[in-house]
């Protein structure tokens, strides 16, 4: 079955640019059911949204976001990207992977979350 | 920016049924979706369209959506059921997604 991996550094400095990698595996990103999901929870906060990318390029960004965050896919790799520019400590989180189900209107969904990585923003 | 509005917690008694609402302005509109997470583990879909149920979840996780208050129901609560319950939705144009601030359910 389809299996979403996270990884990265675990550390980030303050100001500088977090990256991170989602593995899919079991499936090609290549399809157009689905969008690419970038989802992060800090401590004792909820999920927030980052990020989706469908792999034809495709993309949409929170807000608030927008302008730190950027998203790629690399189907040759099977995997897609997040880099989020000058990052503070209020971006020390959890970072997850996840599918998001097409819909032509209305709410996505996501069906499939990875296990998730921890970024920690510290001097 | 949207926000849907979730109790920060619920308890309940094995056996019996727990209620959890998420309300915002834009679920007359757009579906509710609900996930589960236990403790160190990544959110889990229980419901999605408001009240359908994905394959391997039980049947007595139950959701329904009426004007701008969607409800997670979960029937016969078992030990088991004990985590964190977050909605989703998104706002009237479906493309800022958001999350309510989840809700934890604690079996007594």
């Amino acid at each position: 079955q389809v299996q979403l991996q996270a990884s990265g550094p675990g550390l980030v400095r303050p100001s500088e640019t977090l990256s991170l990698t989602c593995t899919v595996s079991g499936g090609s990103i290549s399809t157009n059911r689905y969008y690419w999901v970038w989802i992060r929870q800090s401590p004792g906060r909820g999920l927030e949204w980052i990020s989706s990318i469908h792999y034809r390029g495709d993309t949409y960004f929170k807000a608030s976001l927008k302008s730190r965050v950027t998203t790629s896919v690399d189907t040759s790799k099977n995997q897609f990207s997040l880099r989020l520019s000058s990052v503070t400590a209020a971006d020390t989180a959890i970072y997850y992977c996840a599918r998001e189900e097409y819909i032509s209107a209305g709410a996505p969904w996501f069906d499939l979350w990875g296990q998730g990585t921890q970024v920690t923003v510290s001097s | 920016s949207y926000e849907l509005t979730q109790p920060p917690s619920v308890s309940v008694s094995p056996g019996q049924t727990a209620s959890i609402t998420c309300s915002g302005d834009a679920l007359p509109n757009q579906y509710a979706y609900w996930y589960q997470q236990k403790p160190g583990q990544a959110p889990v879909l229980v419901i999605y369209k408001d009240s359908q149920r994905p394959s391997g979840i039980p049947g007595r996780f139950s959701g329904s959506s009426s004007g701008t208050t969607a409800t997670l129901t979960i029937s016969g609560v078992q030990a088991e059921d004990e985590a964190e319950y977050s909605c989703q939705s998104a706002d009237i144009n479906g493309k800022q997604i958001v999350f309510g601030g989840g809700t934890k359910v604690t079996v007594l």
